[in-house]
């Protein structure tokens, strides 16, 4: 059965640095994409960026292009979506999903990782 | 590069029709064959129900179907039944810059 579990829920600070993860499971991790979409609160979804687990193909949305990193470790099936200094701007619901292509639908999805940040 | 348009809400009665229409650019819809729709249920994962603007993955019933016609893609879900009542966005390849876009989300309402 393929999976995507995602870290849980984060209360941060401005300014502070922050890495969530999304590990597959089910699937051969290095062969597919991992794409990272953000969900701000009561809004609509937003394509971030995907990476490619097998040689670390990493692309962005000019939108979210500077304003974090997405990496990933195949050896334990892992992708991150990372941030070096969180806005309150941040603060949203982040889910991971599998893509055959990049091109491709979203098969499957991560339960979401809820970034809260607040002074 | 702007979200695709959306409908904000449509409605429709258990057994009745209703089509969700996405449009976008020639840069986008219209200009590759790579629209996907997801329904998404309050507090939940969004869920692909339909790829490559008019197939379905297993288990998605055949009353959800996609279409596209010049920059506008379409969702209609036929046979509509409560647990079809949910936010549906679009999402489509844009090219090498820009890569994907989602629409602003339909809410639909089943009376």
């Amino acid at each position: 059965e393929v999976q995507l579990v995602q870290s849980g829920a984060e209360v941060k600070k401005p300014g502070e640095s922050l890495k969530i993860s999304c590990k597959g499971s089910g699937y051969s991790f290095t062969t597919d994409w991992i794409g990272w979409v953000r969900q701000m609160p009561g809004k609509g979804l937003e394509w971030m960026g995907i990476i490619y687990p097998g040689d670390s193909d990493t692309r962005y949305s000019p939108s979210f292009q500077g304003q974090v990193t997405i990496s990933a470790d195949k050896s334990i099936n892992t992708a991150y979506l990372q941030w070096r200094s969180l806005r309150a701007s941040d603060t949203a619901m982040y889910y991971c999903a599998r893509y055959s292509q990049i091109t491709a639908g979203g098969d499957y999805w991560g339960q979401g990782t809820l970034v809260t940040v607040s002074s | 590069q702007s979200a695709l348009t959306q409908p904000r809400s449509v409605s429709g009665s258990p057994g009745q029709s209703v089509t969700i229409s996405c449009t976008g650019t020639s840069s986008d819809v219209g200009g590759y064959n790579y629209v996907s729709w997801y329904q998404q249920h309050p507090g939940k994962a969004p869920k692909l129900m339909i790829y490559d603007v008019t197939k379905r993955p297993s288990g998605v019933p055949d009353r959800f179907s996609g279409s596209k016609s010049g920059n506008t893609a379409s969702l209609t879900i036929s046979g509509l039944q409560a647990e079809d009542e949910a936010d549906y966005y679009c999402c489509s390849y844009a090219g090498s810059y820009n890569l994907k876009v989602f629409g602003g989300g339909t809410k639909l309402t089943v009376l």
